[in-house]
């Protein structure tokens, strides 16, 4: 265990829906990133968000949205699904921001839209 | 053009051989780290090793080392006397600048440990 929860693990749903993925970052890690792993564009960077606020934007569609809340705690909001978004969606979180040592990863949550 | 580059998309390697995976980078910026990740196929990413750009000595982890050559742009994985668990992807990553924290990331490598 990592440290590093994402939650669902696996979800299945169809085009044009909207699904909400879960990150809980390690204990005392501030920072929380988010990635997508998908076979045609391999591992992207989405965002970045450090202790609530949005730090960094990578290529996340207009349809993709993200938030950190109080608890430090991170969602990515993923809405009018289409068949490209299937991938496998990792969160990373750092003590503070980009620490080498502290990027944890999750153990992914895999989407598939059908 | 390509940030990372793992020009390898698989090798076949026999158990207790050492093996080497490559990773060449591109940036123009001073302050950089290079990682490498493992994914199982069980799907989680599991660091291995880091090196920033500023660090004299290649870094070294257990079995894992890292071949770092700034001129070169190269920093190459070393893992000594593989085992079968070894099988999995590895993936090289870059952090770029000093105010950047994500990660670019290579392609991939597939290794394969024979017994």
């Amino acid at each position: 265990d990592s440290g590093v929860t994402q939650t669902p693990k696996h979800l299945i749903t169809a085009t044009g829906q909207r699904v909400t993925l879960r990150c809980s970052p390690r204990s005392g890690d501030l920072s929380v990133y988010w990635y997508q792993q998908s076979l045609d564009q391999g591992l992207q960077f989405l965002i970045q968000y450090y202790n609530g606020e949005e730090r960094a934007k990578g290529n996340i569609l207009e349809r993709f949205s993200a938030q950190q809340f109080p608890d430090l705690h991170s969602e990515l909001n993923l809405s009018s699904l289409e068949l490209g978004d299937s991938a496998l969606y990792f969160c990373a979180s750092s003590v503070v921001e980009g620490q080498y040592y502290g990027y944890t990863f999750g153990s992914g949550t895999r989407l598939t839209v059908v | 053009a390509q940030k990372i580059t793992q020009t390898q998309p698989g090798m076949f390697v026999q158990e207790k051989e050492a093996v080497t995976l490559d990773c060449t980078y591109d940036t123009s910026d001073p302050s950089y780290g290079l990682f490498w990740y493992k994914q199982p196929s069980s799907g989680e990413m599991i660091f291995l090793i880091y090196q920033g750009s500023y660090d004299q000595q290649n870094a070294t982890e257990g079995r894992y080392s890292l071949n770092f050559q700034k001129a070169r742009k190269s920093a190459n994985l070393v893992i000594s006397a593989s085992q079968l668990g070894d099988s999995a992807m590895y993936f090289c990553a870059m952090r770029e600048g000093a105010s950047n924290y994500q990660l670019i990331w290579g392609a991939g490598t597939k290794l394969i440990i024979k017994p």
